[in-house]
């Protein structure tokens, strides 16, 4: 069973950085698939942050571009967000997801982490 | 980006009832397009990909139908579990983007 799992800190202070570790089970990051995050706010609703493949190409969502980067480690089975000059818009629910492709959808979801910017 | 109009925003049935929820893509997706269920507290869960296709394990009273820029999430009989917030997500092109979301509450 593929198990998704993000963790980090719950609290940023404005202007800091959001770092979040998605810890992956179950299958292995080195297989063809996507890693995407995804966030949750009740302003915005859904939005996709943005997504990276098993060989490191990665594909951000345009208006995060330049604060936004995320990784992978595949010695831990682990995939990375870090979200920089972080307000209080950035205040949301962050899920990491699998996709293997556009046809599959975002099959696998972890819990989900709230992250909350503090002034 | 693509942009994703979901309808109604909310919606009362009660159970037994047969209720469709909408999603129309601004540009064509082909069939590039997923429903999802979330619960409160939870995280969304995957019921139809490509359009129609149901996931293992979701009851057949889903359904997905619709291609190109029109899409229908059927449920046939509501059933109590069934009661939630449902959206569409296109994974056509990047950005992937979502619906804003249909509440299904009950009468």
């Amino acid at each position: 069973q593929v198990q998704l799992h993000e963790s980090g800190p719950g609290l940023v202070q404005s202007s800091g950085t959001l770092s979040l570790t998605c810890s992956v089970s179950g299958d292995s990051i080195n297989n063809s698939h996507w890693w995407t995050w995804v966030r949750q706010s009740p302003g915005k609703g859904l939005e996709w942050i943005g997504e990276i493949s098993h060989s490191g190409s990665i594909v951000y969502n345009p208006p995060l571009r330049g604060r936004v980067a995320i990784s992978l480690d595949k010695s831990k089975n682990q995939i990375f967000l870090n979200l920089k000059s972080v307000t209080a818009a950035d205040t949301a629910l962050y899920y990491c997801a699998r996709i293997i492709n556009g046809w599959s959808g975002l099959d696998y979801w972890g819990q989900g982490i709230l992250v909350t910017v503090s002034s | 980006d693509i942009q994703m109009t979901q309808s109604p925003p909310s919606l009362s049935a009660s159970v037994g009832d047969r209720v469709t929820i909408t999603c129309r893509a601004s540009q064509t997706v082909s069939t590039y397009l997923n429903w999802y269920q979330q619960k409160p507290g939870k995280a969304p869960k995957l019921m139809i990909n490509a359009a129609s296709s149901l996931q293992s394990g979701v009851p057949s009273r889903f359904s997905g139908s619709g291609s190109g820029t029109d899409f229908t999430l059927t449920i046939s009989s509501l059933q109590p579990e069934d009661f939630a917030t449902y959206y569409c997500l296109q994974t056509s092109s990047t950005p992937y983007t979502f619906g804003q979301g249909t509440n299904l509450e009950i009468k």
